[in-house]
């Protein structure tokens, strides 16, 4: 059975850097396309960006209110230890969020399993 | 891109159908036929309804059933139970290779 794990800091101070991952089992990371998804409080789903273990990743080009997420985040892939990788620098109170990785079988990006999610409070 | 557009909630009795709205763009919903739903309980994550328009992933009651006219998707639940009470969200593939959420909608049974 796969199964996606988020971990990360919990708490982040503002104008630091954020830093999460998602752990894979029961599947290789090789084979799919994993994408980050954010939840702000009380707030809808947010995409911020995909990335297969080939090629560049693609972020969204905008959010809601935070335009300038495209210049800040960066994701990668560790084949070696099938984890999938967001950071993001200079928070605000803004990225305060539940984060979720999510696996696409397909290259229409469309989630089909999501990890449990960990949430992420900017704050000082 | 803005978030695809959603009525904020929805309302039935219990037997009752329902249906929830999805209004994009040309650049998505109109795009292609890659309009998927997803049902989230306060605290889950979200779980894949329905995909590619119209189909219901394995396990998923037969009581949902999505469409898409032009612009717009919809999702219809039918026969209305108590565990459909939940926030379902919308979303597309887009023409610029990336992926858009709706705005979300509280599904309430009365």
């Amino acid at each position: 059975q796969v199964h996606l794990q988020e971990s990360g800091p919990g708490l982040v101070k503002p104008s630091e850097t954020l830093s999460l991952t998602c752990a894979v089992s029961g599947a290789s990371i090789g084979s799919y396309y994993w994408s980050w998804i954010r939840q702000p409080p009380g707030n809808g789903l947010e995409w911020i960006g995909y990335m297969y273990h080939t090629g560049n990743p693609n972020y969204n080009p905008s959010l809601s209110y935070n335009p300038s997420l495209k210049s800040r985040v960066t994701m990668s892939i560790d084949t070696s230890k099938n984890q999938f990788s967001l950071n993001l620098t200079s928070v605000t109170a803004a990225d305060t969020a539940v984060y979720h990785c999510a696996r696409s079988s397909t290259w229409t990006l469309r989630p089909d399993l999501w990890g449990q999610g960990t949430p992420v409070t900017v704050s000082s | 891109q803005s978030a695809l557009t959603q009525p904020a909630s929805v309302s039935g009795s219990p037997g009752q159908s329902i249906t929830i709205s999805c209004t994009g763009t040309s650049s998505d919903v109109g795009a292609y036929n890659f309009v998927s739903w997803y049902q989230q309980h306060p605290g889950k994550a979200p779980k894949l309804m329905i995909y590619d328009v119209s189909n219901r992933p394995s396990g998923v009651s037969n009581r949902f059933s999505g469409s898409k006219s032009g612009n717009t998707a919809s999702l219809t639940i039918s026969g209305l139970q108590a565990e459909d009470e939940a926030d379902y969200y919308c979303s597309s593939y887009t023409t610029s290779s990336t992926f858009l959420f709706g705005t979300g909608t509280m599904v309430t049974v009365l």
